[in-house]
């Protein structure tokens, strides 16, 4: 069953702790993106990668810092430098760049207390 | 870079009847244009996509128009049913790099 998974789907942390959120892909895409939704906004780009040991920022990569050292994995770390960190953060994955299909995992709700 | 308005932010129609969500775009140069659905607490699912070569298409009740000399584009849901009810939105994408701009999407609620 090929899909993209997200976990967990609900962290609290306390404020000053980093935290790394789990993006996994088992559909063989190349590219890989973290998106961040907060309500009224849509969705923000974070940071992409089109390809292993490679990843690009994004409109907002401040106060966060990704890996790509395997093609289905791409973990999103949220630092204590992000001011406001509490949010529905989304990853997504298409096969290559150039208007391809994203999929979209479903999320995990990372609260900051 | 690209900038993505999309309106209206909530719409309300009664059950049967139709939806419609528009959304205007920046950059001439944007080619890739998809609409998706997020259902309360998920992911957003793509519902149908058009790209600059093509003008309308259709799958179902669902169709989107591209008008690239004003640069808008928009989404048409026919015959609306309870399961409508989500939050849509609209992107789109260029040429010169990977990333797809949205729009802040349009809260859709179908009406008994």
């Amino acid at each position: 069953d090929g899909g993209i998974t997200q976990s967990p789907k609900y962290l609290f942390r306390k404020e000053g702790q980093n935290v790394t959120l789990s993006c996994e892909q088992n559909l063989n895409h190349d590219a890989m993106y973290w998106y961040r939704q907060d309500p009224g906004q849509g969705l923000r780009l974070i940071y992409y990668s089109q390809i292993v040991n490679d990843f690009q920022k994004g409109d907002i990569a401040e106060g966060y810092s990704v890996s790509r050292e395997k093609k289905e994995s791409f973990p999103l770390t949220v630092t204590s430098a992000q001011k406001n960190p509490t949010a529905f953060y989304l990853c997504a994955s298409s096969i290559v760049s150039g208007g391809n299909e994203q999929f979209f995992g479903p999320g995990t709700r990372l609260t900051v207390l | 870079g690209e900038n993505v308005e999309q309106h209206p932010s909530t719409l309300s129609v009664q059950e049967g009847d139709s939806a419609v969500i528009k959304c205007t775009y920046s950059d001439s140069a944007s080619n890739y244009f998809p609409w998706y659905k997020q259902e309360l607490g998920k992911g957003p699912q793509l519902i149908i996509d058009i790209r600059s070569n093509v003008g309308e298409k259709k799958d179902q009740r669902i169709a989107v128009t591209l008008n690239k000399t004003a640069k808008h584009f928009s989404l048409h849901i026919t015959e609306t049913q309870p399961e409508d009810s989500a939050v849509y939105f609209c992107a789109a994408k260029g040429n010169r790099d990977d990333k797809i701009i949205f729009g802040k999407g349009t809260r859709l609620h179908i009406l008994p």
